[in-house]
């Protein structure tokens, strides 16, 4: 029953080493969106894909990759993992052809950087 | 200046109370907004979408005011499952894909 689904639920990582996560949907969405959030913060967009048009934020860290092999999955790569980059992970998907912009947002992948 | 600010809390009401939170955006061709819900250590859950004429869903009544660009959640009637943090989101983006602006959210701790 599962609509967004995100593995694994933790990672634990080093410094320094290539780590990614990963996102799949049942909903057949066009868009999907990767965004960070830290300790009592808010959700921060990173990129997102409309089919496969990537869209990156400015502010996004050349650190941070993600691929879209296909409609239903999307990969977030984090090429060398700071202390920093500890945070939990959030994928999320929306359709536009259905006139809302509603998202629908995955469990999470809470990330240790050691 | 935030995009999207909001009172952190926390409210400590006691059950039944009614509260009301409040956020104002910045943007202003900001064109939907929401409330989203997210629980301790979860992903945020839509809450309820807010139109300009304002919408009610049971106990939750959602306001938009785009002239002051003021948006508020009511809760009546308190549950201690409604302890979560609430986060005001507001859709800033033009064309087909949805950039979402969180707020920092609001944290609602109901008490028996």
């Amino acid at each position: 029953d599962a609509m967004v689904i995100q593995n694994p639920r933790y990672q634990v990582t080093q410094f320094g080493k290539p780590v990614t996560l990963s996102c799949s949907q049942t909903l057949n969405h066009n868009v999907m969106y990767w965004y960070q959030q830290k300790s009592s913060q808010a959700p921060k967009l990173l990129f997102h894909y409309y089919d496969k048009d990537f869209n990156n934020e400015a502010d996004t860290p050349d650190n941070f990759q993600s691929r879209r092999p296909n409609t239903s999955f999307c990969f977030l790569d984090i090429r060398s993992p700071g202390l920093g980059d500890a945070a939990m992970y959030l994928c999320a998907t929306s359709s536009p052809a259905t006139a809302t912009d509603t998202q629908y947002f995955g469990p999470g992948t809470r990330l240790t950087v050691l | 200046r935030k995009e999207v600010e909001q009172d952190p809390g926390p409210f400590n009401v006691p059950e039944g109370a009614t509260v009301a939170f409040n956020c104002t955006y910045s943007n202003s061709a900001s064109q939907s907004f929401f409330w989203y819900r997210q629980d301790c250590r979860k992903e945020p859950k839509l809450l309820m979408s807010v139109y300009s004429s304002g919408n009610e869903d049971g106990r939750f009544t959602a306001q938009l005011n785009r002239a002051s660009q003021y948006i508020s959640l009511l809760i009546r009637d308190s549950k201690l499952s409604d302890s979560a943090t609430y986060l005001c989101v507001v859709n800033s983006a033009s064309g087909n894909t949805g950039k979402l602006i969180f707020g920092q959210g609001t944290t609602l701790q109901v008490k028996p």
